[in-house]
């Protein structure tokens, strides 16, 4: 069975701090991996990565796969109250049946 | 906004009753796909529509069915509610077949099973 888990579950930094998201994940048929921000209701798409090494990069936050250890982080620096969210991996598997199965979120509170 | 939209955004149902949620994908997207996301948990893939037809699913029993409509838009049907059918449904439409394998979720609609 495929399965996706995050670490940390939650936490709680201050305004300025960088942080760190955990994605580790064991699936057949691996095709991508995703990053997605849920705030209340709708995930919103952060980053797709599919090759090992490269980083991507949106303004204060990157992300990077690692497809021979299984896992990717998501940095987020210099963080603001607005990153307050739910943070999902997702990975994508499977030929032309493609699914994400997800992990269950690392909730971030940032404090003023 | 992803262009992705759901209705309706909240529904209240009984044990037993059946239930019907609405999905239109993003334009130029031809693909739907369905999740159930429990409280506290990361949503859970329930089944894939590709030109009108299922294109996989997920460990959810045959009361979860579905359809997609030759607009690409999609329904979600759940029959004989159970108090565990409780939660967030997401839609996310894609476009399968070029290399767009990113899934764009719409708001979601709230289902609350007493």
């Amino acid at each position: 069975e495929d399965k996706v888990v995050q670490s940390p579950l939650s936490l709680v930094v201050h305004e300025g701090d960088t942080v760190t998201l955990n994605c580790s994940y064991e699936v057949t048929n691996f095709r991508s991996l995703l990053w997605y921000k849920q705030e209340k209701k709708a995930p919103t798409f952060l980053f797709m990565l599919t090759s090992s090494g490269i980083e991507k990069k949106s303004g204060r936050l990157s992300s990077i796969l690692d497809k021979k250890e299984l896992f990717s982080i998501l940095n987020i620096t210099a963080t603001q109250t607005g990153d307050s969210a739910v943070y999902l991996c997702a990975v994508g598997s499977g030929g032309s049946n493609y699914k994400l199965t997800f992990g269950k979120g690392t909730l971030l509170t940032v404090n003023p | 906004e992803t262009g992705v939209t759901q209705s309706p955004t909240h529904l209240i149902k009984t044990r037993g009753q059946q239930v019907t949620l609405r999905c239109s994908s993003q334009s130029g997207h031809n693909t739907v796909s369905w999740y159930q996301q429990a409280l506290g948990q990361g949503p859970q893939f329930i089944f894939q529509y590709y030109r009108e037809e299922e294109n996989g699913r997920g460990n959810f029993p045959p009361r979860f069915s579905g359809l997609q409509f030759p607009n690409y838009s999609s329904e979600l049907n759940v029959n004989a509610l159970e108090l565990d059918d409780s939660a967030l449904y997401l839609c996310a439409s894609s476009r399968l077949g070029q290399g767009g394998e990113t899934q764009y979720f719409g708001p979601g609609t709230r289902l609350l099973v007493l």
